[in-house]
Protein backbone atom coordinates (compact mmCIF):
# COMPACT_ATOMS: atom_id res chain seq x y z
CA UNK A 1 0.00 0.00 0.00
CA UNK A 2 2.14 3.13 -1.04
CA UNK A 3 -0.71 5.52 -0.13
CA UNK A 4 -0.71 8.66 -1.99
CA UNK A 5 2.41 9.08 -4.57
CA UNK A 6 3.70 12.33 -6.55
CA UNK A 7 5.64 12.74 -9.61
CA UNK A 8 7.66 14.72 -10.14
CA UNK A 9 9.53 15.11 -6.78
CA UNK A 10 11.14 18.27 -8.38
CA UNK A 11 10.32 20.63 -11.37
CA UNK A 12 11.29 24.11 -12.62
CA UNK A 13 9.45 25.32 -15.42
CA UNK A 14 10.00 28.73 -17.75
CA UNK A 15 7.00 31.03 -17.96
CA UNK A 16 4.42 30.06 -20.27
CA UNK A 17 5.50 26.40 -20.68
CA UNK A 18 3.09 23.55 -19.15
CA UNK A 19 3.20 20.83 -17.42
CA UNK A 20 1.35 18.21 -15.80
CA UNK A 21 2.16 17.14 -12.04
CA UNK A 22 0.85 13.66 -11.42
CA UNK A 23 -1.17 11.71 -8.31
CA UNK A 24 -1.99 8.42 -8.12
CA UNK A 25 -3.59 6.78 -4.53
CA UNK A 26 -4.10 3.16 -3.75
CA UNK A 27 -6.49 3.27 -1.13
CA UNK A 28 -9.44 3.08 -3.11
CA UNK A 29 -10.37 6.79 -1.65
CA UNK A 30 -13.24 8.74 -3.87
CA UNK A 31 -12.13 12.28 -2.47
CA UNK A 32 -8.90 13.50 -3.72
CA UNK A 33 -7.49 17.15 -3.69
CA UNK A 34 -4.44 19.60 -5.16
CA UNK A 35 -3.13 22.42 -2.50
CA UNK A 36 -0.57 24.26 -2.91
CA UNK A 37 1.49 25.56 0.10
CA UNK A 38 3.45 28.99 -0.06
CA UNK A 39 5.71 30.59 3.40
CA UNK A 40 3.14 32.24 5.53
CA UNK A 41 -0.49 31.45 3.73
CA UNK A 42 -0.71 27.80 4.75
CA UNK A 43 -2.47 24.97 2.97
CA UNK A 44 -4.65 26.90 -0.10
CA UNK A 45 -6.85 23.93 -2.02
CA UNK A 46 -6.96 24.31 -5.62
CA UNK A 47 -9.25 21.49 -7.21
CA UNK A 48 -11.05 18.48 -5.48
CA UNK A 49 -12.93 15.65 -7.15
CA UNK A 50 -15.64 13.79 -5.10
CA UNK A 51 -15.18 10.23 -7.62
CA UNK A 52 -14.17 9.69 -11.03
CA UNK A 53 -15.57 12.29 -13.52
CA UNK A 54 -16.43 14.94 -10.88
CA UNK A 55 -14.24 17.78 -10.18
CA UNK A 56 -14.82 20.95 -9.03
CA UNK A 57 -13.16 24.21 -8.13
CA UNK A 58 -11.34 25.19 -4.76
CA UNK A 59 -10.02 28.41 -2.96
CA UNK A 60 -7.18 29.01 -5.90
CA UNK A 61 -8.28 27.25 -8.88
CA UNK A 62 -6.98 29.77 -11.34
CA UNK A 63 -3.99 29.10 -13.82
CA UNK A 64 -5.14 25.21 -12.92
CA UNK A 65 -6.78 22.59 -14.53
CA UNK A 66 -8.01 18.93 -13.57
CA UNK A 67 -9.58 15.77 -14.67
CA UNK A 68 -10.62 12.58 -12.99
CA UNK A 69 -11.25 9.78 -15.54
CA UNK A 70 -10.16 6.88 -12.68
CA UNK A 71 -10.46 6.76 -9.12
CA UNK A 72 -6.71 6.34 -8.75
CA UNK A 73 -5.49 9.29 -10.73
CA UNK A 74 -5.57 13.10 -10.12
CA UNK A 75 -3.00 14.90 -12.17
CA UNK A 76 -3.22 18.51 -12.42
CA UNK A 77 -2.00 20.92 -15.16
CA UNK A 78 -0.51 24.44 -15.56
CA UNK A 79 -1.77 25.36 -19.20
CA UNK A 80 1.05 28.04 -18.88
CA UNK A 81 3.45 28.46 -16.15
CA UNK A 82 3.64 32.01 -14.20
CA UNK A 83 6.41 32.73 -11.80
CA UNK A 84 3.15 33.11 -9.05
CA UNK A 85 2.74 29.62 -9.42
CA UNK A 86 6.32 29.00 -7.63
CA UNK A 87 4.88 26.56 -4.76
CA UNK A 88 5.13 23.24 -2.67
CA UNK A 89 1.98 21.19 -4.34
CA UNK A 90 0.00 18.46 -2.57
CA UNK A 91 -1.80 15.81 -3.38
CA UNK A 92 -4.15 14.53 -1.00
CA UNK A 93 -7.20 12.17 -0.72
CA UNK A 94 -9.76 10.48 1.59
CA UNK A 95 -12.65 8.44 1.67
CA UNK A 96 -16.31 10.20 1.09
CA UNK A 97 -18.14 10.75 4.48
CA UNK A 98 -20.24 7.34 4.94
CA UNK A 99 -23.46 6.93 6.29
CA UNK A 100 -22.45 8.59 10.03
CA UNK A 101 -21.56 11.82 7.76
CA UNK A 102 -18.15 11.52 10.19
CA UNK A 103 -15.35 12.76 7.54
CA UNK A 104 -11.99 11.14 7.30
CA UNK A 105 -9.16 12.64 7.51
CA UNK A 106 -7.12 13.28 4.17
CA UNK A 107 -3.65 11.46 3.21
CA UNK A 108 -0.90 13.71 1.53
CA UNK A 109 1.35 12.79 -0.68
CA UNK A 110 5.00 14.43 0.00
CA UNK A 111 4.59 16.52 -2.75
CA UNK A 112 6.09 18.69 -6.34
CA UNK A 113 8.44 21.81 -5.52
CA UNK A 114 7.93 23.69 -8.41
CA UNK A 115 9.68 26.82 -9.10
CA UNK A 116 9.05 28.78 -12.28
CA UNK A 117 11.61 31.08 -13.82
CA UNK B 1 -13.70 33.89 5.60
CA UNK B 2 -13.13 31.56 9.16
CA UNK B 3 -10.04 31.43 9.88
CA UNK B 4 -7.74 28.70 12.20
CA UNK B 5 -4.85 30.36 13.71
CA UNK B 6 -2.31 28.70 16.49
CA UNK B 7 -0.96 31.16 19.26
CA UNK B 8 2.76 30.41 19.34
CA UNK B 9 5.06 30.23 15.94
CA UNK B 10 7.82 28.31 17.27
CA UNK B 11 8.16 26.15 20.61
CA UNK B 12 10.98 24.70 21.92
CA UNK B 13 11.31 21.34 24.19
CA UNK B 14 13.92 19.50 25.67
CA UNK B 15 13.53 15.79 24.94
CA UNK B 16 11.64 14.08 27.04
CA UNK B 17 9.56 16.97 28.20
CA UNK B 18 5.50 17.07 27.43
CA UNK B 19 4.79 19.41 24.43
CA UNK B 20 1.57 21.94 24.38
CA UNK B 21 1.01 23.13 21.04
CA UNK B 22 -2.65 25.66 20.96
CA UNK B 23 -4.82 26.44 18.59
CA UNK B 24 -7.75 29.33 18.42
CA UNK B 25 -10.37 28.62 16.00
CA UNK B 26 -12.92 31.19 15.01
CA UNK B 27 -16.00 29.51 13.55
CA UNK B 28 -18.02 28.25 16.45
CA UNK B 29 -19.66 25.98 14.32
CA UNK B 30 -17.39 23.74 13.46
CA UNK B 31 -17.71 20.22 13.73
CA UNK B 32 -14.53 18.09 13.03
CA UNK B 33 -10.90 19.27 14.22
CA UNK B 34 -8.07 17.19 12.96
CA UNK B 35 -3.54 17.97 13.68
CA UNK B 36 -1.42 17.03 11.04
CA UNK B 37 2.62 16.52 11.42
CA UNK B 38 4.59 18.18 8.48
CA UNK B 39 8.55 17.36 8.77
CA UNK B 40 10.45 18.92 6.61
CA UNK B 41 10.47 17.98 3.00
CA UNK B 42 7.19 16.08 3.18
CA UNK B 43 3.45 16.21 3.12
CA UNK B 44 1.57 16.69 6.21
CA UNK B 45 0.71 13.55 8.11
CA UNK B 46 -2.74 12.99 10.38
CA UNK B 47 -1.88 12.47 13.76
CA UNK B 48 -5.56 12.97 15.57
CA UNK B 49 -8.63 13.96 15.05
CA UNK B 50 -11.74 14.75 17.24
CA UNK B 51 -15.41 15.33 17.13
CA UNK B 52 -17.08 18.00 18.59
CA UNK B 53 -19.29 15.94 20.96
CA UNK B 54 -16.12 15.11 22.94
CA UNK B 55 -13.97 17.25 24.51
CA UNK B 56 -10.56 15.01 24.55
CA UNK B 57 -9.49 11.86 22.65
CA UNK B 58 -5.68 9.98 23.67
CA UNK B 59 -3.78 8.49 20.80
CA UNK B 60 -0.31 7.14 21.12
CA UNK B 61 1.46 10.04 23.26
CA UNK B 62 -0.49 12.14 21.79
CA UNK B 63 -3.50 14.05 23.40
CA UNK B 64 -5.97 16.58 21.69
CA UNK B 65 -8.14 18.65 24.12
CA UNK B 66 -11.28 20.50 23.15
CA UNK B 67 -12.65 23.60 24.55
CA UNK B 68 -15.55 25.02 22.61
CA UNK B 69 -16.72 27.19 25.39
CA UNK B 70 -13.49 29.58 24.53
CA UNK B 71 -12.84 27.69 20.89
CA UNK B 72 -9.60 25.82 21.35
CA UNK B 73 -7.69 23.48 20.85
CA UNK B 74 -4.97 22.05 21.69
CA UNK B 75 -2.29 18.92 21.24
CA UNK B 76 -0.13 17.28 23.71
CA UNK B 77 2.75 15.45 23.44
CA UNK B 78 4.29 12.82 25.92
CA UNK B 79 7.77 12.72 26.49
CA UNK B 80 9.05 14.80 22.91
CA UNK B 81 11.36 12.81 20.77
CA UNK B 82 13.66 14.12 17.98
CA UNK B 83 11.20 12.50 16.06
CA UNK B 84 8.48 14.82 16.89
CA UNK B 85 10.47 18.14 15.37
CA UNK B 86 7.62 19.37 12.75
CA UNK B 87 5.70 21.83 11.98
CA UNK B 88 2.14 21.29 13.78
CA UNK B 89 -1.18 22.10 11.88
CA UNK B 90 -4.68 22.29 13.09
CA UNK B 91 -7.79 22.09 10.68
CA UNK B 92 -11.62 22.38 11.51
CA UNK B 93 -14.64 21.39 9.01
CA UNK B 94 -17.86 23.16 9.16
CA UNK B 95 -20.91 20.96 10.13
CA UNK B 96 -22.45 19.62 6.96
CA UNK B 97 -19.12 19.70 4.72
CA UNK B 98 -16.42 17.48 3.83
CA UNK B 99 -12.53 17.96 3.32
CA UNK B 100 -13.25 20.54 0.77
CA UNK B 101 -14.23 22.85 3.40
CA UNK B 102 -10.93 22.01 5.04
CA UNK B 103 -9.42 25.17 6.86
CA UNK B 104 -5.82 24.96 8.12
CA UNK B 105 -3.94 27.16 10.36
CA UNK B 106 -1.09 28.16 9.48
CA UNK B 107 1.84 25.91 11.55
CA UNK B 108 3.48 25.88 14.71
CA UNK B 109 7.19 24.73 14.31
CA UNK B 110 8.12 22.45 17.21
CA UNK B 111 12.31 22.26 17.72
CA UNK B 112 12.80 19.07 19.99
CA UNK B 113 16.60 20.00 21.83
CA UNK B 114 18.55 16.73 22.59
Amino acid sequence: NAGVTQTPKFQVLKTGQSMTLQCAQDMNHEYMSWYRQDPGMGLRLIHYSVGAGITDQGEVPNGYNVSRSTTEDFPLRLLSAAPSQTSVYFCASSYLPGASSYNSPLHFGNGTRLTVT
Amino acid sequence: GESVGLHLPTLSVQEGDNSIINCAYSNSASDYFIWYKQESGKGPQFIIDIRSNMDKRQGQRVTVLLNKTVKHLSLQIAATQPGDSAVYFCAEIPPGYGNNRLAFGKGNQVVVIP
